[in-house]
């Protein structure tokens, strides 16, 4: 395991279709983050896990979008009836939860690239 | 409002200049985190500071938080082409789980 990755990487829909995407963190790593990236700007927080706990939600997570990570493992996230505004880049991250510097560094996967049309 | 301000938002040198990019904010943080990212992947985490006035190098990178940890600036001697990308500053406090990040500085170094 060589770092965090993520499926699919690219991903196109058509409005009102549900997507899921699916992210594998660092294996020793029991935390987990969701963030929405569009053009020009940085990722904006959705969303994180600690274990199998959802700890935070943005504001920005409508009641469309839902995020699991039901074995404290592996995470989803789906969006249901999906809206032109929904492309974006969705990025998952993953952090240790240990004490020092360790503890405060998140480490990425490539990304998903969702286009709905 | 972001919480983590970026300047300049746009960057383009020539190789061999210099460069300096800069992470403000009104908040105190307990660490705050340099990536960088190239269209189409994730970002790639270049540094983790945590102590006020703490300076970083990496190579010809080198990463200064502020004394009172509001503020950070990334600066690149002799940036070369591959140093092309989006910087982004991070940050958290002891009392969050989740991270910020500004909206980057997007760097152009041409030949």
């Amino acid at each position: 395991d060589t770092g965090v990755s993520q499926d699919p990487r690219h991903k196109i829909t058509k409005r009102g279709q549900n997507v899921t995407f699916r992210c594998d963190p660092i294996s020793e790593h029991n935390r987990l983050y969701w963030y929405r990236q569009t053009l020009g700007q940085g990722p904006e927080f959705l969303t994180y896990f600690q274990n199998e706990a959802q700890l935070e939600k943005s504001r920005l997570l409508s009641d469309r979008f839902s995020a699991e990570r039901p074995k404290g493992s592996f995470s989803t996230l789906e969006i249901q009836r999906t809206e032109q505004g929904d492309s974006a880049m969705y990025l998952c991250a993953s952090s240790p939860q240990r004490a020092g510097l360790a503890g405060k560094e998140q480490f990425f996967g490539p990304g998903t690239r969702l286009t709905v049309l | 409002t972001q919480l983590l301000e970026q300047s300049p938002q746009f960057l383009s040198i020539q190789e061999g200049e210099n460069l300096t990019v800069y992470c403000n904010s009104s908040s105190v943080f307990s660490s705050l985190q340099w990536y960088r990212q190239e269209p189409g992947e994730g970002p790639v985490l270049l540094v983790t500071v945590v102590t006020g006035g703490e300076v970083k190098k990496l190579k010809r990178l080198t990463f200064q938080f502020g004394d009172a940890r509001k503020d950070s600036s990334l600066h690149i001697t002799a940036a070369q082409p591959g140093d092309t990308g989006l910087y982004l500053c991070a940050a958290t406090t002891d009392s969050w789980g989740k991270f910020q990040f500004g909206a980057g500085t997007q760097v152009v170094v041409t030949p």
